[in-house]
């Protein structure tokens, strides 16, 4: 079975430019999360969707970041733009929402380094 | 709200030693309790999951974890570490009357693993 799909797995770019980072939930899975990780802040979640809608994006650290999920299995974040503290690695991972007690299953997460 | 705490960010054992991480959980209603896995590079596995059935929980690669309610405790141990157990591993929880599956996670406690 496949399982959540991270695009592109490592990215490296200039300040200010724009990054979009890409996330495939398991087929079936109506929960989609984006989390980031740091060595300072550890794992922290950025936003989460139920069935494609933005539930809490109370974790997104600033306007410059925006996430999207214009269908059940396919979801973006975007940062624009870009700041060298932005680099971490961000993760994405989907789950069902049925009650409570559902594990989330992550992709192998985005390496992003801002220059 | 619901928390948990990990006691000790790094722990290290000898190969064959018992290992343990602790973690504790805040919660207030019945809880649903988590461990996960990561290894260098990759993103996070689930190792097992407590759901209110049994208090002691199987999981993958010979971990098992005791749900203790009267110490709002829910440690993983391994009876003989080996090698290939060095990794960070995240203790998290969902309630099981709230937000369906989002999962709020601890800080995480290094497994080092010597000879």
């Amino acid at each position: 079975d496949a399982g959540v799909i991270q695009s592109p797995r490592h990215e490296v770019t200039e300040m200010g430019q724009e990054v979009t980072l890409r996330c495939k939930p398991i087929s079936g899975h109506n929960s989609l999360f984006w989390y980031r990780q740091t060595m300072m802040r550890g794992l922290e979640l950025l936003i989460y969707f139920n069935n494609n809608v933005p539930i809490d994006d109370s974790g997104m650290p600033e306007d410059r970041f925006s996430a999207k999920m214009p269908n059940a299995s396919f979801s973006t974040l975007k940062i624009q733009p870009s700041e060298p503290r932005d680099s971490a690695v961000y993760f994405c991972a989907s789950s069902l929402v049925q009650g409570g007690g559902q594990p989330q299953h992550f992709g192998d997460g985005t390496r992003l380094s801002i220059l | 709200a619901q928390s948990v705490t990990q006691l000790g960010s790094h722990v290290s054992v000898s190969e064959g030693a018992l290992v343990l991480l602790r973690c504790n959980y805040s919660s207030s209603v019945p809880p649903y309790l988590f461990w996960y896995v990561q290894y260098p590079n990759q993103g996070l596995q689930l190792l097992l999951k407590y759901t209110s059935a049994a208090t002691l929980v199987k999981g993958i690669n010979g971990f098992e974890a005791e749900f203790k309610k009267s110490e709002t405790s829910f440690h993983l141990t391994k009876p003989s570490a080996h090698m290939s157990d060095a990794a960070e591993y995240f203790c998290a929880v969902s309630d099981a009357a709230g937000t369906a599956s989002k999962l709020t996670f601890g800080t995480g406690t290094r497994l080092q693993v010597t000879l």
